[in-house]
């Protein structure tokens, strides 16, 4: 069974500018959640979808947004991006039930400059 | 939410048990304390989970203290490639679903 993947791996970008980045979850897994890893700050939760609804957000401004799409897989976008940005994006996937293993991806680091 | 609190490092030497500890004392008692790893610049694993009794898997053991308020980790005979951040988790319902909440975890090293 094939695990979660994370598109691109590598990503640089430029302050003002938007990014968009993908999460495939494993087969069967309606949840797939967000967090935001950096040196100072360790993981913080971003959000959460399962099955297309946002059903939980962390403490992260409007600028980060995502969605999720009917075959489970799912994007987040970040606009008006700030050095602060700067930081590995982890996506992680679960079946959603009460138990929920999370399963993560290798991740996405961005780097703004 | 339920905080948990590790120590930041710890040193286990090579085919010997380690032993990390977790404190919980806010947990309430419907939620589960998770154990992941993370290698470096990899995404978090999962090692293993309970709720009130002690649970053994392939990787390891979790012990859970009758009060709730605390567990241990343990990794039965550690390895080189065992050397990672440790985090200890407690899973609190929000909302009518779940959220997890990492700490800083345990950086742990396996010396040769």
């Amino acid at each position: 069974k094939a695990g979660v993947t994370q598109t691109p791996r590598y990503l640089i970008k430029t302050r003002g500018q938007q990014v968009t980045l993908s999460c495939s979850p494993i087969s069967g897994h309606r949840s797939v959640s967000w967090y935001q890893q950096t040196p100072g700050q360790g993981l913080q939760f971003l959000f959460e979808y399962f099955s297309e609804t946002q059903r939980n957000k962390g403490n992260f401004p409007g600028r980060f947004s995502g969605r999720q799409f009917s075959n489970s897989r799912s994007e987040m976008n970040v606009s008006t991006l700030e050095l602060g940005d700067s930081a590995l994006y982890l996506c992680a996937s679960s079946l959603g039930t009460a138990e929920g293993k999370l399963f993560f991806g290798s991740g996405t680091q961005l780097s703004v400059l | 939410d339920a905080k948990t609190t590790q120590p930041p490092s710890m040193d286990c030497a090579e085919g010997r048990a380690a032993n990390l500890p977790c404190n919980h004392s806010t947990i309430s008692g419907n939620e589960y304390v998770y154990w992941y790893r993370q290698i470096h610049s990899q995404g978090p694993q999962y090692i293993i989970h309970g709720l009130k009794n002690n649970e053994t898997n392939e990787m390891a053991s979790l012990i859970i203290t009758e009060d709730r308020k605390s567990s241990t980790l343990i990794l039965p005979h550690a390895t080189l490639r065992d050397t990672a951040v440790y985090y200890c988790i407690v899973r609190a319902p929000t909302s009518g679903t779940y959220k997890y909440i990492f700490g800083t975890g345990t950086r742990l090293k396996v010396l040769a």
